[in-house]
C-alpha cells in the first residue's frame, strides 16, 4: 500500500493477557518508530528501528513491552500481561533515514 | 528535559480568517521540526517539515517558520476553511525521536 498500515485498528483485551500490534511501513522506508498517545500523557516515543536493529528503546515504559522488526519491513509491538494503564492509541511511523515521519492510523488498545 | 509547548490550546475562528499557531521548545539542538494535523479518531497527517538549517517552508495556504535562537515555530494558515478544523501538533526531532507538543484544537466556523 501507499501508506503506513497498522493492524488491528481496535483491540479489546482483558487485564493480564498478551497483545501483539502490527505495523507495515511504507515500502523502502528504512526507519520505523512506535509512539503511544494517551489522554494524560499526549504523544510519547517508544522505540526506533533502523533496518532490523533498535538502537533506541528508551521510551519503552517497562519490560512488559518489546518490539521486533523483520526483513527491514514489518514490525510487531508486543505487550505482555497488559494493565489498564496500557490503554492508549499505539501509532507507528516510518521515514527515509532522517526525513519526514509518516504515521499510520493507529491501534486503539482497551484493557478491561 | 526537552519540552514542547503549544499556544493556544484551542482556537475558534470564522471562516476566511488568517491565523497563527505557536510552538515553543526548550532545547534548540533539533534536527528537524514537523507540523502535523490530526482529525478525531485518526492518525497524524504530515503538513510541513523544516530542517534545522532552514527558516521556513510553505505548502499551499500553510506556512511554517522556525527560529532556533528564540526556540519558536509558528504555523500560519491563510484564508481558513471549515475543513481545516482539526488538532494541530508540532514536533521536534531530537536524536531518533519526535517530541510532541500537546496540540492546538482548531475550529473554523462556517
Amino acid at each position: 500500500g501507499a501508506g503506513v498500515s497498522q493492524s488491528p485498528s481496535n483491540k479489546v483485551t482483558e487485564k493480564g493477557k498478551d497483545v501483539e500490534l502490527r505495523c507495515d511501513p511504507i515500502s523502502g522506508h528504512t526507519a520505523l518508530y512506535w509512539y503511544r498517545q494517551s489522554l494524560g500523557q499526549g504523544l510519547e516515543f517508544l522505540i526506533y528501528f533502523q533496518g532490523n536493529s533498535a538502537p533506541d528503546k528508551s521510551g519503552l515504559p517497562s519490560d512488559r513491552f518489546s518490539a521486533e522488526r523483520t526483513g527491514g519491513s514489518v514490525s510487531t509491538l508486543t505487550i505482555q500481561r497488559t494493565q489498564q494503564e496500557d490503554s492508549a492509541v499505539y501509532l507507528c511511523a516510518s521515514s527515509v533515514d532522517r526525513g519526514a515521519q509518516y504515521f499510520g492510523a493507529g491501534t486503539r488498545l482497551s484493557v478491561l | 528535559k526537552q519540552e514542547v509547548t503549544q499556544i493556544p490550546a484551542a482556537l475558534s475562528v470564522p471562516e476566511g480568517e488568517n491565523l497563527v499557531l505557536n510552538c515553543s521548545f526548550t532545547d534548540s539542538a533539533i534536527y528537524n521540526l514537523q507540523w502535523f494535523r490530526q482529525d478525531p479518531g485518526k492518525g497524524l497527517t504530515s503538513l510541513l517539515l523544516i530542517q534545522s538549517s532552514q527558516r521556513e517552508q510553505t505548502s499551499g495556504r500553510l506556512n511554517a517558520s522556525l527560529d532556533k535562537s528564540s526556540g519558536r515555530s509558528t504555523l500560519y494558515i491563510a484564508a481558513s476553511q471549515p475543513g481545516d478544523s482539526a488538532t494541530y501538533l508540532c514536533a521536534m526531532e531530537y536524536g531518533n525521536k519526535l517530541v510532541f507538543g500537546a496540540g492546538t484544537i482548531l475550529r473554523v466556523k462556517s
